[in-house]
């Protein structure tokens, strides 16, 4: 198993609104990532998780909150969204948070109203 | 902030074309530049991760070449397809430092649509 599932695939959400994108993978890696990427633009890094311990927070703001229960699912729990976080929220996964290939689920879609 | 440029933006070919695109990169404090491709509506999925200078990588009929002295990668499609249309990004982390592996930085990327 190569996949890296998000859920959902589209999520609309208002701003007072509490959400969560979740992310699985079953290859065993050991650090996953949350990416941001609005259209026409590449992926941001948000945050990383080495071993379910977060390990870079790029400057997110805190009504996005990740968590790690476990090394195989990754969520981010949101809060109090602005219509500018709308966008696709990628995760993804590589064996170690070092130099190797990273997987990538599908996306979920996000549109904040 | 690492500066990770990619050219051109965008690149048509017929089918049957050879074609290659540019990724380009601060030399000092190299470490890693990553390949990937992503078509539409599914997920970015990985080409390369090249470290060496030097170093080539092969896939099928896609390439790629490495030079960390000058700062730049060179992908190489032979013979391009129609499935071999998407959206080609080059990724780097900023440094060599052990708090930077993970942290890519994506370039902009370049649309390449193969027609039949």
């Amino acid at each position: 198993d190569t996949e890296v599932t998000q859920t959902p695939k589209h999520l609309v959400m208002g701003m007072t609104n509490k959400k969560s994108l979740k992310c699985e993978q079953h290859m065993g890696h050991r650090a996953m990532y949350w990416y941001k990427q609005k259209a026409k633009k590449p992926p941001e890094l948000m945050f990383v998780y080495s071993y379910e311990k977060l390990s870079i927070n790029e400057s997110v703001p805190s009504r996005f909150s990740p968590e790690c229960p476990n090394s195989s699912l990754l969520n981010l729990h949101l809060h109090a969204l602005q219509p500018e976080d709308s966008a696709l929220y990628l995760c993804a996964s590589s064996l170690r948070q070092t130099n190797t290939e990273a997987f990538f689920g599908q996306g979920t879609r996000l549109t904040v109203v | 902030i690492l500066n990770v440029e990619q050219s051109p933006q965008s690149l048509h070919v017929q089918e049957g074309d050879s074609t290659n695109f540019t990724c380009s990169f601060p030399s000092s404090n190299f470490y890693a530049l990553h390949w990937y491709r992503w078509e539409t509506a599914k997920s970015p999925e990985a080409l390369f991760v090249m470290t060496l200078n030097g170093d080539e990588k092969k896939k099928g009929r896609i390439s790629a070449t490495l030079n960390t002295k000058e700062g730049y990668s060179y992908l190489y499609i032979k013979g391009s397809q129609p499935e071999d249309s998407a959206t080609y990004l080059c990724a780097a982390p900023p440094n060599a430092g052990g708090t930077s592996y993970g942290k890519l930085t994506f370039g902009q990327g370049t649309i390449l649509t193969v027609h039949p």
